[in-house]
């Protein structure tokens, strides 16, 4: 079965840098989410979309967007980078909503390192 | 994050004994999922319960879930080397398809 895909699997950056992440949902599925976990501690909800419209934000910085695409991927922009960015990056999918079911899937994740 | 509080943070056990990990929320839910992660690696969803669930099993995995108490509980029996990943449960905040909110977080070793 098909797995929600991330790109990169690694990265690293520079401080003050820009980075790009990239998720391609399950198809079929409308809804990305991301999070964000930083070593050692659960991961931590950034921002969601619904059919390329942003449904929900979380602790997102001013200095990462995002945006959904027509084909449902997904892609967060990451600018200034800083040291405390540092983490593993996950996108997740869902079914459509009156699916019947919450379940998200996680892809393996795009691990940042900020130099 | 304070939803989905997990115990212990650490559990080590040998390889064929059972594994109970509990985790506690404060807020309603309609819903409450586990999920593994291997050791800095994606996130895979075991199970979920519904609130209006007392008990689900899938394979070697039973959870419980008392909403009276705000508390869940994953059993894994007869438990394999396999096993050894960080546990969270988290819920849904919110309607369907609302982001989840995970707890802290649970490291399972099972030795062979």
């Amino acid at each position: 079965a098909a797995g929600v895909i991330q790109s990169p699997r690694h990265l690293i950056k520079e401080k003050r840098e820009t980075a790009t992440l990239k998720c391609y949902p399950i198809p079929r599925h409308d809804t990305v989410y991301w999070y964000q976990q930083g070593p050692g501690q659960d991961p931590q909800f950034l921002i969601s979309f619904y059919e390329k419209m942003q449904s929900d934000k979380g602790s997102i910085p001013d200095r990462f967007s995002a945006q959904q695409f027509s084909d449902y991927h997904s892609e967060l922009n990451m600018s200034s980078l800083e040291l405390g960015d540092s983490a593993l990056y996950f996108c997740a999918s869902s079914f459509p909503l009156g699916a019947r079911t919450d379940t998200q899937y996680f892809g393996p994740g795009t691990r940042l390192t900020v130099l | 994050s304070q939803q989905g509080e997990e115990d212990p943070q650490a559990l080590s056990i040998q390889e064929g004994e059972n594994a109970t990990m509990n985790c506690s929320y404060k807020t309603s839910i309609n819903n409450l999922q586990w999920y593994r992660q291997n050791s800095g690696r994606g996130l895979v969803h075991l199970i979920l319960i519904r609130s209006n669930e007392r008990e689900k099993h899938s394979g070697r995995l039973r959870v419980t879930l008392d909403t009276s108490k705000k508390s869940s509980s994953l059993l894994i029996t007869a438990s394999r080397a396999a096993d050894t990943a960080s546990y969270f449960c988290a819920t849904p905040r919110g309607g369907a398809n609302s982001k989840l909110t995970f707890g802290k977080g649970i490291t399972l070793s099972v030795r062979p």
